[in-house]
């Protein structure tokens, strides 16, 4: 139990472009799911808290315009990266967060971006 | 804000050996401290955790301590295999908010 499937794990697309990634709680309700950068051989960075049915908090120096958060549901929230530019190339990964049958976080498989 | 320091950065070790990573956090709110083993290109994957209200918890081969006071934590990992090897990310709550703040990490190899 406790999944999270994250979607897709590869994409490379155009400086300039839209990319949507996809967070899903499989086998529970998440309503707090986080997000999180990770730069090779680095920490993870936390990047926002995503709460269902309302905005999206973000960690300081995290350009909200830049990296829109979407947590319209309790098992799905999504991370869009607008005008996607080189640097914004990383490894994004979330979590969720389980508050029923056992207290814990559950990351996705995570998504290597690369901007061209 | 909380701040949460991770050594060693690199462990090698024999197969069978015990390896420890210690972490040390500096927010005596922190409840909650996980231990996460990310193989490359993956995401992290939970080992261990545990809550300020204890000391001590083991799991099998893997074991985690708690000392409040001294705000640290360490991860023991006993009888090592080759399969063990992944980078180990410490982890602590941000005060009693829901967030986490991870360590710098460990790459820990194992050679057989």
């Amino acid at each position: 139990g406790a999944v999270v499937s994250q979607h897709p794990s590869r994409v490379i697309c155009k400086s300039g472009t839209s990319v949507k990634i996809e967070c899903r709680s499989l086998d529970f309700q998440a309503t707090t799911m986080f997000w999180y950068r990770q730069f090779p051989k680095k920490s993870l960075m936390l990047m926002a808290t995503s709460n269902e049915g309302s905005k999206a908090t973000y960690e300081q120096g995290v350009e909200k315009d830049k990296f829109l958060i979407n947590h319209a549901s309790l098992t799905l929230s999504t991370l869009t990266v607008t005008s996607a530019h080189p640097e914004d190339s990383s490894f994004y990964i979330c979590s969720a967060l389980r508050s029923q049958g056992g207290y814990g976080y559950t990351f996705g498989s995570g998504t290597r971006l690369t901007v061209v | 804000g909380e701040n949460v320091e991770q050594h060693p950065s690199t462990l090698s070790v024999q197969e069978g050996d015990s390896a420890v990573i210690k972490c040390t956090y500096s927010d005596s709110a922190s409840n909650y401290f996980p231990w996460y083993k990310q193989e490359l290109g993956k995401g992290p994957q939970l080992i261990i955790d545990i809550r300020s209200n204890v000391g001590e918890k083991k799991d099998q081969r893997i074991a985690v301590t708690l000392n409040k006071t001294a705000k640290h934590f360490s991860l023991h990992i006993t009888e090592t295999q080759p399969e063990d090897s992944a980078v180990y990310f410490c982890a602590a709550s941000l005060g009693d908010t829901d967030k986490l703040i991870f360590g710098t990490g460990t790459r820990l190899q194992v050679f057989p």
